[in-house]
């Protein structure tokens, strides 16, 4: 079974700080990893994918993210907060091989707050 | 494109009522899902269609919850009766398929809160 655990429920950065957002995933095979941001009162909307290419991949907005097998890990970055990323982000986690390889499993959100 | 579309973005009825829930998956997009969200347990998967039919529903919490897909471009979701324990924001999803690089786009979601 796969599974995703995002670190820290809440991050607080101020305005042109760096963002850190921490999914460590679990896999019995190499997965498909994605990054979604929700706004408040709205659906979930695809920052970034990976699928096997390029473990740097880079998404919308400026965010990116590094795929790193050793650590197991799929983190997300931006150099420089804005007041408009505060919003939650989900990373998830989706096993491309074999039955079931449709279903998507998301970790628990982080909310992200940008200090003016 | 519209997006994948819900409706009504916000119900709130009473225990015991009939609640339906309605999407328009984003046209050509063949996969559709049904998510629930809650604080205290996250994004759930209910019930996953492929080409109008349904996989994988083994995400329903019970047999209270029903949903259809008459065709590709209207999608269900029932509840009967509701409960309180019920209340949550409900997402669609659509994917052009069903393979695993596909993304899912979703809609705004349908807060529902049940008295």
């Amino acid at each position: 079974a796969q599974s995703v655990t995002q670190l820290g429920s809440h991050v607080s950065v101020s305005e042109g700080a760096l963002v850190l957002l921490r999914c460590n995933y679990s896999s019995s095979v190499p997965p498909y990893l994605f990054w979604y941001v929700q706004y408040p009162n709205q659906g979930l909307q695809l920052l970034l994918k990976y699928t096997s290419a390029a473990t740097l991949v880079k998404g919308i907005n400026g965010f990116e993210a590094e795929f790193k097998k050793s650590e197991t890990s799929f983190h997300l970055t931006k150099p420089s907060a804005h007041m408009s990323d505060a919003a939650e982000y989900f990373c998830a986690v989706r096993n491309p091989l074999g039955a079931g390889s449709y279903q998507l499993t998301f970790g628990k959100g982080t909310k992200l707050s940008v200090i003016p | 494109d519209a997006g994948v579309i819900q409706s009504p973005r916000h119900e709130v009825t009473e225990m015991g009522q009939e609640v339906t829930l309605r999407c328009k998956p984003i046209s050509g997009h063949n996969s559709l899902f049904w998510y629930r969200q809650t604080m205290m347990r996250g994004l759930e998967l209910l019930i996953y269609f492929n080409n109008n039919v349904p996989i994988d529903d083994s995400g329903m919490p019970e047999d209270r919850f029903s949903a259809k897909m008459p065709n590709a471009s209207f999608s269900t979701l029932k509840i009967q009766p509701s409960e309180p324990r019920d209340s949550a924001v409900y997402f669609c999803a659509s994917s052009l398929g069903d393979s695993e690089a596909d993304t899912q786009y979703f809609g705004p979601g349908t807060r529902l809160t049940v008295l």
